[in-house]
């Protein structure tokens, strides 16, 4: 089947504007991550589903990020009032089930620019 | 907490050579160790993985790693790369018990003609 994909490919917004990021994971896959890679940088971790709920998201940067998985399969990265620090490559993993033994599977990723 | 090191930020190699990329980790617990690649414009995919067993792990594209504990280390290596093994290579850390993984900040291999 399919891979994981993720839309958009490219966002470009202006600070302060709020901007959702989507991740479509393989189908059956019940655990979802999102990391985020900054230029120069390895991907970061920044939350995880176990389902629908946010088994972990110890790794989002502050209150602005906030991330929904509502039915287990489809999840969407919400940013509000972006700031230029927000610019980075966002990365959407899933897996067959939660645990690093299980291959994680990553998209293309959305690439965030913030002007 | 771990923490990966990639201390060669780019590689730039012949083709038909062979290389080594080096990583290291630092953990208190067990660890899973990972390598994959990143293609430009594309996402990171799986080359390796080190779960248990014997040391020498053999992945895709005729890349190997080796873990050595006692260094705490998990180089790649590849006896002859082509031009087409040009990418962003990551290493990366988990724990056993974990589903994070921690990424190194990458090696950029350059194959040159």
């Amino acid at each position: 089947g399919a891979g994981v994909s993720q839309t958009p490919s490219n966002k470009v917004t202006e600070k302060g504007k709020y901007v959702e990021l989507r991740c479509d994971p393989i189908s059956g896959h019940t655990a979802l991550y999102w990391y985020r890679q900054s230029l120069g940088q390895g991907p970061e971790f920044l939350i995880y589903f176990q389902g629908t709920g946010a088994a972990d998201d110890s790794g989002l940067p502050n209150d602005r990020f906030f991330a929904v998985r509502p039915e287990g399969s489809v999840s969407t990265l919400k940013i509000q009032r972006t700031e230029r620090g927000d610019s980075a490559v966002y990365l959407c993993a899933s897996s067959k089930t939660s645990g690093t033994q299980e291959t994680q599977y990553f998209g293309p990723g959305t690439r965030l620019l913030v002007l | 907490a771990q923490s990966v090191t990639q201390l060669d930020s780019q590689v730039p190699v012949f083709e038909e050579a062979p290389v080594e990329l080096r990583c290291n980790y630092s953990s208190s617990v067990s660890v899973y160790l990972f390598w994959y690649v990143q293609y430009p414009n594309q996402g990171l995919q799986l080359l390796l993985k080190y779960l248990s067993g014997s040391t020498l792990v053999k992945g895709i594209n005729g890349f190997e790693a080796e873990f050595n504990k006692s260094q705490t280390s998990f180089h790649l290596r590849k006896p002859s790369v082509h031009i087409s093994d040009t990418a962003e290579y990551f290493c990366a850390v988990s724990e056993k018990s974990s589903y994070k993984l921690i990424f190194g900040s990458g090696t950029r291999l350059l194959v040159r003609p």
